[in-house]
């Protein structure tokens, strides 16, 4: 069965970098990712989407201080810089027959 | 620009029938997949249904037998047509395409 599993909780400093992870289940770890934020009272937002090889590509205007990884079957969202508007919920997706979600990771911003 | 567009929701009674529409700019509904996707309130987001380019429908077994989705290639806009609505049917129900999502639209179902 097709899983994705997030942290549910991640905390950074203000400058700092956070290395947010998502993981596939067992048999998957071939399969892309999308990586999405959604900020407070906001919809959400599209920031790229992750190959099993690491190569990923951005959405529309999304900064550089988002890249993306990836390791076996462990997918990674790294922020650079944080500020203060990176607090938000991140989730992973990817594509089985239908559409799958991770359960979200909520990033605090100290 | 890709634009996606929501609307439809609002109060429905328990057992009621709703049709949400997207309207799409932007880009040709009919050469992507197109998805729905909801958020209960406090809640992730949760999958329901995606149409792909030639067609295959697939739901989530949430809903499975109650929602329908389907577009219309002429007004380049993606439906879902929701029967049978339960109190857990509540959410912001957003149309997704890859890249992009629309602002969402409410739905609450409640007596």
């Amino acid at each position: 069965q097709l899983v994705l599993t997030q942290s549910p909780s991640a905390s950074a400093s203000l400058g700092a970098s956070v290395k947010l992870t998502c993981t596939l289940s067992s048999g998957h770890s071939s399969y892309a990712i999308a990586w999405h934020q959604q900020q407070p009272e906001k919809g959400p937002r599209y920031l790229m989407k992750l190959n099993s090889d690491g190569s990923h590509s951005k959405g529309d205007g999304i900064p550089d201080r988002f890249s993306g990884s990836s390791s076996g079957a462990e997918r990674y969202l790294t922020i650079s810089s944080l500020q203060s508007e990176d607090e938000a919920d991140y989730y992973c997706q990817t594509w089985g027959t239908g559409i799958e979600f991770g359960g979200g990771t909520k990033l605090t911003v100290l | 620009e890709v634009q996606l567009v929501e609307s439809g929701g609002g109060l429905v009674q328990p057992g009621g029938s709703l049709r949400l529409s997207c309207a799409a700019s932007g880009f040709t509904v009919s050469s992507n997949y197109m998805s729905w996707v909801r958020q209960a309130p406090g809640k992730g987001l949760e999958w329901v249904s995606v149409i792909y380019s030639g067609g295959s429908t697939y739901y989530a077994d949430s809903v499975k037998g109650r929602f329908t989705i389907s577009r219309d290639n002429s007004k380049n806009t993606l439906y879902l047509q929701m029967n049978s609505l339960r109190a857990e049917d509540t959410a912001v129900y957003y149309c997704a395409r890859a890249g992009y999502w629309g602002q969402g639209t409410l739905v609450t179902v409640s007596s």
